[in-house]
């Protein structure tokens, strides 16, 4: 399988405490985006790379959040000090820069997140 | 700021009719208008999508119409199955970020 694969699937984890997911993309893809999805609603926007560079955060990720792309591959999601609010499905998506499908977003499974 | 509208939240039909979800976007620089079905524990996965410089397509029985005068834009799915059920979302992509409206739960019945 050559999705976008996320580790870990699933995390349990009590406030305060610190949490980071792993994203693989597809292999040839240059774009990594990550999003925060709630129950009910749809995904929003986190932040995005183009190979190692973070080009945009969203408001939404505060100084809590830290994201990292460091060799333009895999890319992690830290959170620091968990907090019950944080309790959602993170998803990360790639897509290539060039082709006909440029804009394209293949998400992985997601993992979603408890805070208890 | 960039919003993307979704109606409707909740949608139940027939097996063999046809469904419609609409959506509005408020970023004038939305060029790219995907449509993602989501099913229980996965991703979202992209199923149709249209750029600003086309009116209409259809990929058999999934077709999506833009107008981007009005900024609105619609998917119809017609001869609706059991396996059709699952939320769709709509989307707006301006350069790389893209807002996702809230999402349809369509259901299928039998």
């Amino acid at each position: 399988d050559t999705g976008v694969s996320q580790d870990p699937r699933h995390k349990i984890t009590k406030r305060g405490q610190n949490v980071t997911f792993r994203c693989d993309p597809i292999s040839e893809h240059n774009r990594l985006y990550w999003y925060r999805q709630t129950l009910g609603q749809g995904p929003e926007f986190l932040t995005y790379f183009q190979n190692e560079a973070q080009l945009e955060k969203s408001r939404l990720l505060s100084d809590r959040f830290s994201a990292e792309r460091p060799k333009g591959s895999f890319s992690t999601l830290e959170i620091q000090r968990t907090e019950q609010g944080d309790s959602a499905m993170y998803l990360c998506a790639s897509s290539p820069v060039t082709g006909g499908n440029y804009n394209e977003q293949f998400f992985g499974p997601g993992t979603r997140l408890t805070v208890l | 700021g960039e919003n993307v509208e979704q109606h409707p939240s909740t949608l139940s039909v027939q097996e063999g009719d046809s469904a419609v979800i609409k959506c509005t976007y408020s970023d004038s620089a939305s060029n790219y208008f995907p449509w993602y079905k989501q099913e229980l524990g996965k991703g979202p996965q992209l199923i149709i999508d249209i750029r600003s410089n086309v009116g209409e397509k259809k990929d058999q029985r999934i077709a999506v119409t833009l107008n981007k005068t009005a900024k609105h834009f619609s998917l119809h799915i017609t001869e609706t199955q059991p396996e059709d059920s699952a939320v769709y979302f709509c989307a707006a992509t301006g350069g790389f970020k893209t807002i996702f409206g809230a999402g349809t739960r369509l259901f299928v019945k039998a």
